[in-house]
């Protein structure tokens, strides 16, 4: 198993431009989720998804789009990049009950200028 | 609002000495608790768990201990290896509620040969 993988691992965006963070995995996973780690604030929770077809806002969902038509793939969407998106992202995956330790992807640091 | 929280960013332990790494929340719906673990340019990786029906729980050399009262968890590693140095978060997940995994700010560990 690949487990969970995400691509690019890089990215510089200019402010204004549009990109998709790609994530998937392999497990059958039921539960996916994106977060953003920043210096002094931890892994905040972006948005997240229950199965396919279901997707829910985190604790900072502004500026992002998901969508999930496979159970294998939960991509990210930036609509319009800003300087405050400049992250790292992760994504992760469970089998899909609370109490199920989640499987987290290697990261895209993302720089927007 | 920060429901997790890690007060301390850092900490510096001798090897073969104890580690504790502590963490407090405000959400008294959490009831499931994670500890994960950070190496740089690496997605964190599941350390170990407890549930609230549990005060206790133990695997190898780290221990989680929960007191539900205080809102506090803390994780005990017995002895500190360098190979633990890494970025510490605690976790925290209503498993009624959304599927919500909400993580703490981090703690950074520096295990001194």
């Amino acid at each position: 198993n690949a487990g969970v993988t995400q691509t690019p691992k890089f990215q510089v965006l200019k402010t204004g431009q549009s990109m998709t963070l790609q994530c998937a995995q392999d497990m059958n996973h039921e539960y996916m989720s994106w977060y953003r780690q920043d210096p002094g604030m931890g892994l905040r929770l972006i948005h997240y998804s229950v199965g396919a077809g279901i997707t829910d806002q985190g604790e900072v969902p502004n500026g992002y789009n998901v969508s999930r038509s496979t159970t294998e793939d939960f991509p990210l969407r930036l609509l319009s990049a800003a300087p405050s998106q400049t992250s790292v992202y992760f994504c992760a995956s469970s089998r899909g009950t609370s109490y199920d330790e989640q499987y987290f992807g290697p990261g895209t640091r993302l720089t927007v200028t | 609002d920060q429901q997790v929280k890690q007060n301390s960013p850092s900490l510096s332990v001798q090897e073969g000495r104890i580690s504790i790494l502590n963490c407090d929340y405000t959400n008294s719906m959490f009831d499931y608790f994670l500890w994960y673990k950070k190496y740089p340019a690496e997605g964190p990786t599941f350390l170990i768990s407890i549930s609230s029906i549990k005060d206790k729980n133990e695997d190898g050399r780290f221990t989680v201990f929960l007191n539900k009262s205080a809102k506090h968890l803390s994780l005990h590693i017995v002895p500190s290896q360098p190979g633990d140095s890494a970025v510490y978060f605690c976790a925290a997940s209503a498993t009624s509620g959304t599927y919500k995994y909400i993580f703490g700010t981090g703690t950074r560990l520096k295990v001194l040969a």
